[in-house]
């Protein structure tokens, strides 16, 4: 069975320091990629996603992914995170095949940036 | 505004009682799905439906139906068979639910407690 697995559940950093999430998964096809983001109070969101082309994705508030595919693995990053990047991070993967694109999700990491 | 509502967002249910939380949407979106959120887990698929009157059951529908008489509607109900049903219920809907590169669009939740 397909698996995510995110390899932090919680991060705690400094404002300004630089941020990389992992994020790996064991589907061996064509997979679609995704990063999902929960700040405080608010309802779940995309922050990026991959499917085709360019595997440096960008997407909002200056987070970028980059798909490895021989590494099975989609990191998130940003350079200088901020007070308000505080949230959990989602990373979530799909694939053809007899689950028919059913998204299988990470358990989540929990990042809190100090001001 | 546009989106993904749900209600209640606390739900108390006594052991044995059937319970339906509501989720609607007036994004227009074809597909929508149901999640539930347990601690230190990623969201797992309980159901999903792709049309109206269309419904398929994701990895762990046991104890739980559905139904989409309407397109704007998906309800889930937990029954008393669902054998751990306490949880973080997450509904989300998206443009078409094909390809598997649609973004979905979540709402606040509803967390159900059985006592």
């Amino acid at each position: 069975a397909q698996s995510v697995s995110q390899h932090n559940h919680h991060v705690i950093l400094s404002e300004a320091a630089s941020l990389e999430l992992g994020c790996n998964y064991s589907y061996g096809g064509t997979v679609n990629l995704f990063w999902y983001v929960q700040y405080p109070g608010q309802h779940l969101q995309l922050l990026l996603k991959y499917f085709s082309g360019d595997p440096l994705v960008k997407g909002i508030k200056g987070f970028e992914a980059e798909f490895i595919k021989s590494k099975f693995s989609f990191n998130l990053r940003k350079p200088s995170v901020q007070w308000s990047d505080t949230a959990e991070y989602f990373c979530a993967v799909n694939a053809r095949g007899d689950s028919n694109y059913q998204l299988i999700w990470g358990a989540g990491t929990k990042l809190i940036i100090k001001p | 505004d546009g989106g993904i509502t749900q209600s209640p967002k606390y739900l108390f249910r006594k052991e044995g009682q059937n319970v339906t939380l509501s989720c609607e949407q007036n994004l227009n979106h074809d597909a929508m799905y149901w999640y539930r959120q347990d601690p230190g887990q990623g969201l797992r698929l309980i159901y999903y439906s792709q049309i109206v009157n269309d419904f398929q059951k994701g990895d762990i529908a046991e104890g739980y139906s559905v139904s989409r008489e309407k397109k704007e509607s998906f309800p889930l109900t937990v029954t008393s068979a669902q054998k751990n049903p306490t949880a973080f219920y997450l509904c989300a809907a998206s443009p078409t639910g094909l390809g598997g590169t649609d973004t979905q669009y979540f709402g606040p939740g509803t967390r159900l407690t059985v006592l």
